[in-house]
């Protein structure tokens, strides 16, 4: 059974950097897909960050272009979202997700809110 | 962006009834269009695939459609579960979108 599972802190102050890393069983992340980390605001709204591929290209939304980066770790199958110069509009519940024309599975989420 | 105009945001309805959520794209997708479902624990099911292809292990009371620019979700016979917020997505270019979601409310 495929499943992907967000982990990090669950709260980032601004102006700091947001890491969080998915960890991945049941598939390797370098047999096919693309890798993708989304988002959903307090509010509903929801939006895609970016994905890096099974080859390890990214691409990422141009909302974020210059503050996202998406990488991973082959051997231990994760990938990771690092976002910095977060900011209060960087509350949400993360997700990271495997897509291939739709997203067939999705992990848990995880709450992230910045405060000081 | 292509921007996903979803209505209504809030449907109320009653068990067994039939009910239609519709997303308007503000540029041709071509039928990529995808929809899933969420449930209050947060955890998000696909749906319907490319326009109108059912999702593996999805009730057949599930269709999807398309008229002209309009993309539409059609549940036929509303069941307990199906009370739960439902997002259209496009991916017809990058930076893929969602619509602002619709929450099914038990009436």
């Amino acid at each position: 059974e495929i499943q992907l599972q967000e982990s990090g802190p669950g709260l980032v102050k601004p102006s700091q950097s947001l890491s969080l890393t998915c960890s991945v069983t049941g598939y390797t992340i370098t047999s096919g897909y693309d890798w993708s980390w989304i988002r959903k605001f307090p509010g509903n709204k929801m939006e895609w960050m970016g994905y890096i591929s099974y080859s390890g290209s990214t691409n990422y939304n141009p909302s974020l272009k210059s503050r996202i980066s998406i990488t991973r770790d082959t051997s231990k199958n994760q990938f990771f979202l690092q976002l910095n110069s977060v900011t209060t509009e960087d509350t949400a519940t993360y997700y990271c997700a495997r897509y291939r024309g739709i997203v067939h599975y999705w992990g848990q989420g995880v709450m992230v809110t910045v405060s000081s | 962006d292509i921007q996903m105009t979803q209505s209504p945001s809030s449907l109320p309805a009653s068990l067994g009834e039939r009910v239609t959520i519709i997303c308007r794209a503000s540029q041709g997708i071509s039928n990529n269009l995808n929809w899933y479902q969420q449930k209050p624990d947060g955890t998000i099911k696909p749906l319907i695939y490319y326009t109108s292809n059912l999702q593996s292990g999805v009730p057949s009371s599930f269709s999807g459609s398309r008229s002209g620019t309009d993309y539409s979700l059609t549940i036929s016979s509303l069941e307990p579960e199906d009370f739960a917020m439902y997002y259209c997505q496009q991916d017809a270019s990058f930076p893929y979108t969602f619509g602002a979601g619709t929450k099914l409310e038990l009436k």
